[in-house]
């Protein structure tokens, strides 16, 4: 079956604008996750949807990252004001329940100038 | 604070050879520890993933342990091939405190190198 997708693959975009990422997980899965890789770094955690609702957002590193998953299946990744330290892969991973194997996307590679 | 490290940080063999990759953390209160593979410029593709009251899992010629009271987990690759070739990660969810959301917490990786 399908994997996890998601759109752009890759973004580049100048300091100070908005940028969506996209993340279409697994059907049927409810878990839902978003990290942050750096080059050379593992994965940083940023939010976790529980169906639609975000039940841990305590990865986000500031007010300017928000995220949406209004109707429990695709989220959205929204950052404002971009700045080039927000430069990164940006990971979505979904799974069956919390407890279970997180199945990873392909990232979303951003690029801010 | 959960943290988790995988040594060494790099790895050479030659083709055949059996090889362990470490992975340990700080805090023993984990739900569940996952292995990954990353291929350059990649996702992440899950290789095996162990509950907390488990103490292996296999999967082909893979076989991950935990050995949670130490805070450790080895990663088992029996006659290594230069398709398995990649960066592996070790991550574990859980920790004392923290709330049952499966957040994974990531060591920075091992990147393999089988030769021919």
């Amino acid at each position: 079956g399908a994997g996890v997708s998601q759109t752009p693959s890759n973004k580049v975009t100048e300091k100070g604008k908005y940028v969506e990422l996209r993340c279409d997980p697994i059907s049927g899965h409810t878990a839902l996750y978003w990290y942050r890789q750096s080059l050379g770094q593992g994965p940083e955690f940023l939010i976790y949807f529980q169906g639609t609702g975000a039940a841990d957002d305590s990865g986000l590193p500031n007010d300017r990252f928000f995220a949406v998953r209004p109707e429990g299946s695709v989220s959205t990744l929204k950052i404002q004001r971009t700045e080039r330290g927000d430069s990164a892969v940006y990971l979505c991973a979904s799974s069956l329940t919390n407890r279970e194997t997180q199945y990873f996307g392909p990232g979303t590679r951003l690029l801010v100038l | 604070k959960q943290e988790v490290t995988q040594i060494p940080a790099a790895l050479s063999v030659p083709e055949g050879e059996n090889l362990v990759l470490n992975c340990s953390f700080t805090d023993s209160a984990i739900y569940n520890l996952q292995w990954f593979r990353q291929d350059p410029g990649k996702g992440l593709t899950s290789l095996l993933l162990i509950q907390s009251s488990q103490r292996e899992q296999t999967s082909g010629r893979l076989n991950a342990s935990l050995d949670k009271s130490s805070g450790r987990s080895t990663l088992y690759i029996a006659a290594s091939q230069p398709g398995d070739s990649a960066t592996y990660l070790c991550a574990v969810s859980g920790g004392e405190g923290s709330s049952n959301t499966g957040k994974l917490i990531f060591g920075q990786g091992t990147t393999l190198q089988v030769k021919p």
